[in-house]
C-alpha cells in the first residue's frame, strides 16, 4: 500500500524564519515520483516541484528547497526568510509507477506565516 | 500551453437537487482526467479517474457519479444531493501514465443546504 504522512497539522512562524515541512511516504515501488503543491486561499492547487525517485539529488529553486532523502523515505521542503505570501497549505504527494494512475496525497500542513 | 477550466466557481443548491460540475481541458490530447473533493480544512479525497473517452474509475461509493463524453471533458453529475457534499471539488489532469504531475482546476465551492 502508499501512503503520505504530513505529520504536522499546522505551523506558525514569523516573516523571515525559516521553515521546514515533513513529508514521510511508503511505497513498494522501486520507481516512483514525489510532488508538493502549495493551496493559497483562493484554493487552487499549484504544482511546485516533482522528484524522481532515482534521483536524489536537492534542489533549489529561489527561497524553496527541497531535501529527498531514499534512505528515510522522506521528502522534506524547506521556505528560507518566509513571507506572509508564504502562507498557504502545503500537500506532499506521491505517485508509484505499478499500473496505477492514482496519485497519494498527505493530509496536508498549513504554514501561517506572520508579518 | 494546456489550461484548466471548471465551472461554476461556486454553488448553492438544496439536499435533494441534482448537481453537475464540468471540467474542459485545453492544449493537450488524452488526458488522465480527476475529481476530487476536498472538505472544509481537510485533505484531498479522490472521487474518479479516467484514462480515456467513457473509461471511469470510482473510487468511493456513493450519490455522485462521473462521465466523459469528450477527450478533454469531465462531468461530475449527482441526481440527489446530501449536505455531505458539501465541499471544495477540484478536477485535475496529468499526462501519460507514469512521469506527469497533476495540474489542477481553479475549483467549485459547493454548498448544500
Amino acid at each position: 500500500a502508499q501512503k503520505v504522512t504530513q505529520a504536522q497539522t499546522e505551523i506558525s512562524v514569523v516573516e523571515k524564519e525559516d521553515v521546514t515541512l515533513d513529508c514521510v511516504y511508503e511505497t513498494r515501488d522501486t520507481t516512483y515520483y514525489l510532488f508538493w503543491y502549495k493551496q493559497p486561499p483562493s484554493g487552487e492547487l499549484v504544482f511546485l516541484i516533482r522528484r524522481n525517485s532515482f534521483d536524489e539529488q536537492n534542489e533549489i529553486s529561489g527561497r524553496y528547497s527541497w531535501n529527498f532523502q531514499k534512505s528515510t523515505s522522506s521528502f522534506n521542503f524547506t521556505i528560507t526568510a518566509s513571507q506572509v505570501v508564504d502562507s498557504a497549505v502545503y500537500f506532499c504527494a506521491l505517485k508509484g509507477t505499478s499500473g496505477t494512475y492514482k496519485y497519494i496525497f498527505g493530509t496536508g500542513t498549513r504554514l501561517k506565516v506572520l508579518a | 500551453s494546456q489550461t484548466i477550466h471548471q465551472w461554476p466557481a461556486t454553488l448553492v443548491q438544496p439536499v435533494g437537487s441534482p448537481l453537475s460540475l464540468e471540467c474542459t481541458v485545453e492544449g493537450t490530447s488524452n488526458p488522465n482526467l480527476y475529481w476530487y473533493r476536498q472538505a472544509a480544512g481537510r485533505g484531498l479525497q479522490l472521487l474518479f479517474y479516467s484514462v480515456g473517452i467513457g473509461q471511469i474509475s470510482s473510487e468511493v461509493p456513493q450519490n455522485l457519479s462521473a462521465s466523459r463524453p469528450q477527450d478533454r471533458q469531465f462531468i461530475l453529475s449527482s441526481k440527489k444531493l446530501l449536505l455531505s457534499d458539501s465541499g471544495f471539488y477540484l478536477c485535475a489532469w496529468s499526462e501519460g501514465q507514469d512521469t506527469y504531475e497533476q495540474y489542477f482546476g481553479p475549483g467549485t465551492r459547493l454548498t448544500v443546504t
